[in-house]
């Protein structure tokens, strides 16, 4: 079951702009996660954010969190071509295990 | 840094055969899941273990079993693999607080049944 579902669905855009990525949920949640994974490999855990913290920022990842809109948004500032990769929110809704989303597929143009 | 090593990045079995796909992590994690992810659908969780010899059906256990007879090692296995088994499979790791910190994901297994 998908709990997480993120849009847009890809998002190309040129080396230095700055990359938005939005995820809804559905349920009530304990906490929030971003996960990278670069062309089929494994996911990499960004960022986690707790369902009582609204904005949490590492390095050039900005996350927010609307619990009364259960949504949550990843900002990628300054893109680079490395950043090009799948994102993924995971929801935490306090049972004991991650669900995932579909993904936003991000092309970083050099 | 945590790993949790998949024993093969691409693998292609006939339909009908037996099928195991192994996951060890180094970092004593009690928790470890599986997942099968496929284009448009996101991760799907299949199975997952919090101790040894334990197991829990995750969303999608149908045509699937697994086992953890060590900490450290967790196998899915298919017990007659089908063509709508082709998937990529991810193994994951996290300490027994889990979901509240975060995962540590395998490479992946790509698994082509023909």
């Amino acid at each position: 079951s998908q709990q997480g579902e993120e849009d847009p669905q890809a998002l190309s855009i040129q080396e230095g702009e700055n990359a938005t990525m939005n995820c809804s949920y559905k349920t009530s949640i304990n906490n929030l996660q971003w996960y990278r994974q670069n062309s089929g490999r494994g996911l990499v855990h960004l960022i986690l954010i707790r369902s009582n913290e609204r904005e949490k920022h590492s390095g050039r990842l900005r996350v927010t969190l609307d619990t009364s809109k259960k949504s949550s948004s990843l900002l990628i500032t300054a893109s680079r071509a490395a950043d090009t990769a799948s994102y993924f929110c995971a929801t935490d809704a306090y049972g004991n295990k991650l669900v995932f989303g579909a993904g936003t597929i991000l092309r970083v143009k050099s | 840094d945590v790993k949790v090593t998949q024993s093969s990045r691409y693998l292609v079995k006939r339909t009908g055969e037996k099928v195991f796909l192994e996951c060890v992590q180094d970092m004593d994690h009690e928790n470890m899941f599986w997942y099968r992810q496929d284009p448009g659908l996101g991760l799907r969780l299949i199975y997952f273990s919090y101790d040894v010899k334990m197991k829990e059906k995750g969303d999608i256990p149908e045509g699937y079993s697994v086992s953890r007879e060590k900490k450290e090692r967790f196998s899915l296995i298919l017990e007659s693999a089908s063509t709508n088994q082709t998937s990529m499979y991810l193994c994951a790791s996290s300490e027994r607080t889990g979901p509240q910190e975060g995962y540590t994901f395998g490479s992946g297994t790509r698994l082509t049944v023909v």
